[in-house]
């Protein structure tokens, strides 16, 4: 099976603009999370999709939003964007089927947008 | 909510020696604790979880130790090579409305001296 995929893989813009980046999960996995991977600040959770719902939310201003659609591929947006959000935005993709099993928990990651804010 | 707190920051270890890596966690309802490595430029890998029914996980060189009591685990990795240098990070998790969020470490940067 093919990995998570993620586009585009680097990208450039300028404070004030927005950025939409998109994530393909691996094919079957219904549930795609984000994250935003900073030197300082680490991996920090910002949301969770699954069946086109946010599941779950990290500690985010709403500039952070994201969707999901019927064929699990997702989308996140950033909006009035700001030198603080260049960072490395991960997707990860895992099955959590209904109900949610143990072994559906494991969350593979794609290998991420590197956005930088000039 | 939940705060994983990882040690060392940096680890720097001989080849062939074994290696080390302790996180702590607050919340108690925590019940799944993967271990992700990441390699320069590349995304973070799994290379062994544990859930809270388990006290230790064994895969070849890594095993991984949980103490619910104390809310701590572990990562060792064995007979070190010189692959083994990355960024390793501990993650723990709770099953929330049927979703998982996963609240890093901060990283443990292991070098491995040939």
């Amino acid at each position: 099976k093919a990995g998570v995929t993620q586009t585009p893989r680097y990208l450039i813009k300028t404070r004030g603009q927005q950025v939409t980046l998109s994530c393909s999960p691996i094919s079957g996995h219904r549930s795609v999370s984000w994250y935003q991977q900073t030197p300082g600040q680490g991996l920090q959770f910002l949301f969770e999709y699954f069946s086109e719902t946010q599941r779950n939310k990290g500690n985010f201003p709403g500039r952070f939003s994201g969707r999901q659609f019927s064929n699990s591929r997702s989308e996140m947006n950033v909006s009035t964007l700001e030198l603080g959000d260049s960072a490395l935005y991960l997707c990860a993709s895992s099955l959590r089927g209904l109900p949610p099993t143990e072994s559906q928990e494991t969350q593979y990651f794609g290998p991420g947008t590197r956005l930088l804010v000039l | 909510g939940e705060n994983v707190e990882q040690h060392p920051s940096t680890l720097s270890v001989q080849e062939g020696d074994s290696a080390v890596i302790k996180c702590t966690y607050s919340d108690s309802a925590s019940n799944y604790f993967p271990w992700y490595k990441q390699e320069l430029g590349k995304r973070p890998q799994l290379i062994i979880d544990i859930r809270s029914n388990v006290g230790e996980k064994k895969d070849q060189r890594i095993a991984v130790t949980l103490n619910k009591t104390a809310k701590h685990f572990s990562l060792h990795i064995t007979e070190t090579q010189p692959e083994d240098s990355a960024v390793y990070f501990c993650a723990a998790s709770k099953r929330h409305q049927g979703a998982q969020k996963l609240v890093f470490g901060q990283g443990t940067r292991l070098t491995i001296n040939p």
